[in-house]
């Protein structure tokens, strides 16, 4: 089946410091896409970054970065120099490019509050 | 240009009533998705649409949930007898297929329901 495990409920960082959200996934076809959103308490989903199943590279987008371990099946969010807007749930999300599946799935989210 | 728009923003009402909940999608996007997410929860696929195709209607949990879209634009999303386990954010979300990989889904504010 596939599945998002985001295993960290909450997170605290720092203000200027790093900070890693971590997602693994589960599927067993070989094209897939990976994404992060970010969910402010406003509600409204902002994608962040995305990272191909057959990209060669992490993505990287200004201070969000992707380290993806394909044999691992993990697709960590690294955030640099947290400021306090980050503050915000997280989500991981995962789309499958074959069998006609058009949605994405997402994780339970983490919440990162970054501290002054 | 115009990000995705929901209405109403809030909406309460009492069991047994019916709703429609709608989304305006970006400008020249062909595919639209609504989403339910319960309180500190993930995001759940609700339906899908793509151009004149017909709709990807597997994650409605219940035949009291149905959706059109008009025109290729604007979709209504109808909740009929509503329950109190309906009470969710409904969100909606537009993209752009160019069959090349990635598909970046772009998200509305949402719509908070209530069922009193």
């Amino acid at each position: 089946a596939q599945k998002i495990t985001q295993t960290q409920p909450g997170m605290f960082v720092q203000e200027k410091e790093a900070v890693t959200l971590d997602c693994t996934y589960d599927t067993s076809d070989p094209s897939y896409g990976l994404f992060w959103y970010k969910q402010p308490s406003s509600g409204e989903m902002i994608f962040l970054i995305y990272q191909g199943s057959y990209d060669q590279q992490n993505a990287t987008e200004g201070r969000y970065s992707l380290n993806f371990q394909k044999a691992r099946k993990s697709a960590n969010l690294v955030i640099s120099a947290s400021q306090l807007g980050d503050s915000a749930m997280y989500f991981c999300a995962m789309k499958l490019f074959s069998g006609g599946y058009n949605k994405l799935i997402f994780g339970a989210g983490t919440r990162l509050a970054v501290h002054p | 240009g115009a990000g995705v728009s929901q209405s109403p923003s809030n909406k309460v009402t009492e069991k047994g009533k019916d709703v429609e909940l709608r989304c305006d999608p970006i400008s020249g996007h062909t595919a639209l998705y609504w989403y339910r997410q319960s309180l500190g929860q993930g995001l759940e696929f609700l339906i899908y649409f793509q151009g004149n195709s017909a709709p990807d209607k597997s994650g409605l949990p219940s035949d009291r949930f149905s959706a059109e879209r008009t025109g290729g634009s604007v979709s209504t999303l109808t909740i009929q007898r509503t329950q109190q386990e309906d009470s969710a954010v409904y969100l909606c979300a537009s993209s752009f297929l160019t069959g090349a990989g990635q598909e970046t889904q772009y998200f509305g504010p949402g719509t908070r329901l209530l069922v009193l």
